[in-house]
């Protein structure tokens, strides 16, 4: 069974900041890898996704991650957040040939500060 | 526009009360999900359904029962069975990627709390 690894409950920075959201899997086959971001009591979307081929990903809001496969990580990255950024930020795997259903990791919220 | 819609927003039961979620979508999705939320556990798989008059259980299905009687319905019932209720319920639906890699769509879920 696959599992995530969010190491970071909680992300305090300033705004223009960079930031970087830590996310590590751990999976014996092949999988698929997903951030989507939660806004306060809404549901969440998606902001990127890695399936195959170039290991960095860019996705909506200036986001990008890059998937390492040694390391078996999925990073997420800003150059310069905003205050709009703020939110919760969840990491979830789903393996090859194992349909939609998305194993999720426990979040990080991102409070981005003037 | 195209969604999802979860109702109730919140809801507050009684212990010993069976509840029903209620999630419609008009994405003409054939895959639906239920997840649990809670604060610092991320999202917990609750049932799911690939197809109409078909579903399965996902990692937390006890205490909780499902149906898919039509396309863009799954309602989740939470019955006096399930022994933590309290949380935040999400519902997704997405295309049938049986091979995954399918981007969720997820409603503004519902809070329940059990008074």
């Amino acid at each position: 069974a696959q599992s995530v690894t969010q190491l970071d409950s909680q992300v305090p920075v300033f705004e223009e900041a960079p930031v970087e959201l830590r996310c590590n899997y751990s999976s014996s086959v092949s999988v698929y890898l997903f951030w989507y971001v939660q806004y306060p009591n809404q549901g969440l979307q998606l902001l990127l996704k890695y399936l195959s081929g170039s290991t960095l990903v860019k996705g909506i809001n200036g986001f990008e991650a890059e998937f390492n496969k040694s390391q078996t990580s999925f990073h997420l990255r800003k150059p310069s957040v905003h205050i709009s950024d703020t939110a919760e930020y969840f990491c979830a795997v789903t393996f090859t040939g194992g349909g939609n259903k998305l194993t999720f990791g426990t979040g990080t919220q991102l409070k981005v500060e003037l | 526009d195209g969604g999802i819609t979860q109702s109730p927003k919140y809801l507050f039961r009684k212990e010993g009360q069976n509840v029903t979620l209620s999630c419609e979508q008009n994405l003409n999705h054939d895959a639906m999900y239920w997840y649990r939320q809670d604060p610092g556990q991320g999202l917990r798989l609750i049932y799911y359904s690939q197809i109409v008059n078909d579903f399965q259980k996902g990692d937390i299905a006890e205490g909780y029962s499902v149906s898919r009687e039509k396309k863009e319905s799954f309602p989740l019932t939470v019955t006096s069975a399930q022994k933590n209720p309290t949380a935040f319920y999400l519902c997704a639906s997405s295309t049938p990627q049986y091979g995954g890699g399918g981007e969720l769509f997820f409603g503004e879920g519902s809070r329940l709390t059990v008074l």
